[in-house]
């Protein structure tokens, strides 16, 4: 079952600003994911964060982890086109993943 | 980062076909495969949880008759669509890891096309 949820839903921005999209969980989690997904394409795995950790750095991105909220974010910074892309959050309980609807960014040139 | 490779990359069948659609991990053994069907602009469904030698985990709402899924063995797991009808159509997606793996690793994707 779809595990949370995504906001925005999609994103269009300049290159060179950041990009920044929240997510939110509904149970418990072990550690929250990140992945990409070109169009057409499958997923790739961006990063990890720990359900006993705060935040992650991982070159130009961000994760944060807020358990209280259930909810997380990713922040993108410097964007490039080639960031545009689907951008999905799943929670993991044990070895299971979740996703999130998703959030679309676009960067323009 | 391990390899997993999934074939064919896009398929279109007459209703009333079945279609295999594979997922095989290249450089390392899945002890766990996932199937999940994603719909244009929308999330990742589960289907189903495959692990190696016994009969796969199918999510609620999933017809384990209809969506026929065998994982022989460590490196390769087929999903069988079968008597396939249009709203069948859809992108299929496998993943897989090892017990030691936090993270999965993804095919490419099955756009399959029902006419």
């Amino acid at each position: 079952s779809q595990q949370g949820e995504e906001d925005p839903q999609a994103l269009s921005i300049q290159e060179g600003e950041n990009a920044t999209m929240n997510c939110s969980y509904k149970t418990s989690i072990n550690n929250l994911q990140w992945y990409r997904q070109n169009s057409g394409r499958g997923l790739v795995h961006l990063i990890l964060i720990r359900s006993n950790e705060r935040e992650k750095h991982s070159g130009r991105l961000r994760v944060t982890l807020d358990t209280s909220k259930k909810s997380s974010s990713l922040l993108i910074t410097a964007s490039r086109a080639a960031d545009t892309a689907s951008y999905f959050c799943a929670g993991s309980n044990d070895y299971k993943l979740s996703f999130g609807a998703g959030t679309t960014v676009t960067v323009r040139a | 980062g391990a390899v997993v490779s999934q074939h064919p990359s896009w398929v279109i069948c007459k209703s009333g076909t079945s279609v295999k659609i594979e997922c095989r991990s290249l450089d390392f053994q899945a002890t766990t495969m996932f199937w999940y069907r994603q719909f244009p602009k929308q999330s990742l469904m589960l289907m189903a949880t495959s692990n190696e030698g016994s009969k796969a985990t199918y999510e609620q709402g999933v017809e384990k008759d209809k969506f026929l899924i065998n994982h022989a063995s460590l490196t390769l797991s087929t999903l069988t669509v079968t008597s396939a009808h249009p709203e069948d159509s859809s992108f299929y997606i496998c993943s897989a890891r090892t017990r030691q793996m936090t993270k999965l690793f993804f095919g490419s994707g099955t756009q399959l096309s029902v006419l």
